[in-house]
Parts: C-alpha cells; structure tokens; sequence
C-alpha cells in the first residue's frame, strides 16, 4: 500500500524568508505523479506544484520548487520569498499512474508571520 | 466558466436522515472523486468514478452511496447519516491517465 507522511504538522516562518515542508511516501509503483496542494483559510484546495516520476527536473512554479528524491522518495517543497497569503495548510500527494487515485499526507500547517 | 461546484456549501442534519451532496463539473472530465477531510486524517477518498455509470469505492466508502448517470454529476447521498459522518466533503474531477485532480469549494456537513 502506498502511503504519505509529511513530518511536520506545523511551521511558522517571518516574511520573506525561506521555507521547505517535507514529504515522504513509499510505493513499489515505478508510474507515478507528486503533487503539492495548498488550503488557504478559504478551505479551497489549490494545486501548488505537479512532479512526474519520471522526470528528473525538479518542477518550479515561480517562487515554489520542488526537491525530488526519487530513491530516497522525498518530496520536499520550498517556497521562496514567503509571503503571507503563503499562510495554509500544505498537503502532499501521491497518485499511481494506472488508477488515478490519490493519496495524501495529513498536511503541514504553515504559518507567515509579518 | 464555472469548473467544478459543490451544493449545498453548508448543511446540518439529525442522525438517521438521508443527506445527498452535489457535485458538478463543466470540464468534461472523465474521472470524478469524493474526499471527506478531518482533523488529523488530511483528505481520504470515499468513492470515484472513472465515466458515467462506473464508480468504484475508496478508503472510507462505509455509510455512503455515489451514482453517476451523467458525466458532469456525482451526488454523494449519506443514506442515514451519523455523527461520525460529520466532515468537510470535496468533490473533484480530472481527465485521468495521470492528469491533475480539480477540487470543488468543499461542503461542511454536520450531523447532529
């Protein structure tokens, strides 16, 4: 069974500063997809950030990137130059490519403060 | 262009009652999902459909019923709901093989 374990349920970071939330999952699956989800106050769920497992070039949407692991299956997520609408809980996944189902850890809550 | 919506947004209910949940895509996907999340748990999926009249059960499918006639629809019906069924319900779609799940605005359902 696949699983995802983010080790971190809560983070608080100043203003502009750097952050990376950690993610690690475990699967015999060699097709599979990484994804990074963010739930602002809001209660919307937002993709982040997308990783194909067979890419090795880590993904980077503007000041969010990704560091793929693949055989240590990590996938961490820095956010650059946080800002406060940062402020969410951060939720990683997992899919197998073949079923389309996700998985996902129980979130990192991350908290901007000015 | 609407994506994909979530009705009622917010309902309560009395234990042994029936309770459906409403969702709609105007995407066109394929493949549409029911999650329910609580403290502690992050999101775990109920049931999902890969098209219409193809549904499948997920994690915690106990306690509930999907159906899907039409591509853009995915009620959720809690047959005689419980207190433990008392949750945030998102519904979400893609168009499979891999594709990024879309998620609705989440429907806060409590059972009293």
């Amino acid at each position: 069974a696949q699983t995802v374990t983010q080790s971190q349920p809560e983070m608080s970071v100043q203003e502009a500063e750097t952050v990376t939330l950690s993610c690690t999952y475990d699967t015999s699956e060699s097709n599979y997809y990484l994804f990074w989800y963010k739930q602002p106050p809001s209660r919307q769920m937002i993709l982040v950030i997308r990783q194909e497992a067979y890419k090795q070039q880590n993904a980077t949407e503007n000041r969010f990137s990704v560091n793929f692991q693949k055989a240590a299956k990590s996938f961490s997520l820095k956010i650059s130059d946080s800002q406060l609408g940062d402020t969410a809980m951060y939720f990683c996944a997992f899919m197998i490519g073949r079923d389309d189902k996700i998985i996902f850890g129980k979130g990192t809550r991350l908290h901007i403060l000015p | 262009d609407a994506g994909i919506t979530q009705s009622p947004r917010y309902k309560i209910t009395e234990t042994g009652r029936q309770v459906t949940l409403m969702c709609h895509q105007t995407w066109s996907h394929s493949y549409m999902f029911w999650y329910r999340q609580d403290l502690g748990h992050g999101l775990r999926l109920i049931y999902y459909s890969a098209a219409a009249d193809i549904t499948d059960k997920g994690e915690v499918p106990d306690g509930y019923v999907v159906s899907r006639s039409k591509t853009e629809n995915f009620p959720l019906t809690l047959e005689s709901a419980t207190r433990s069924q008392t949750s945030v319900y998102f519904c979400a779609s893609s168009a499979g093989s891999g594709s990024t799940q879309y998620f609705g605005p989440g429907t806060r359902l409590t059972v009293l």
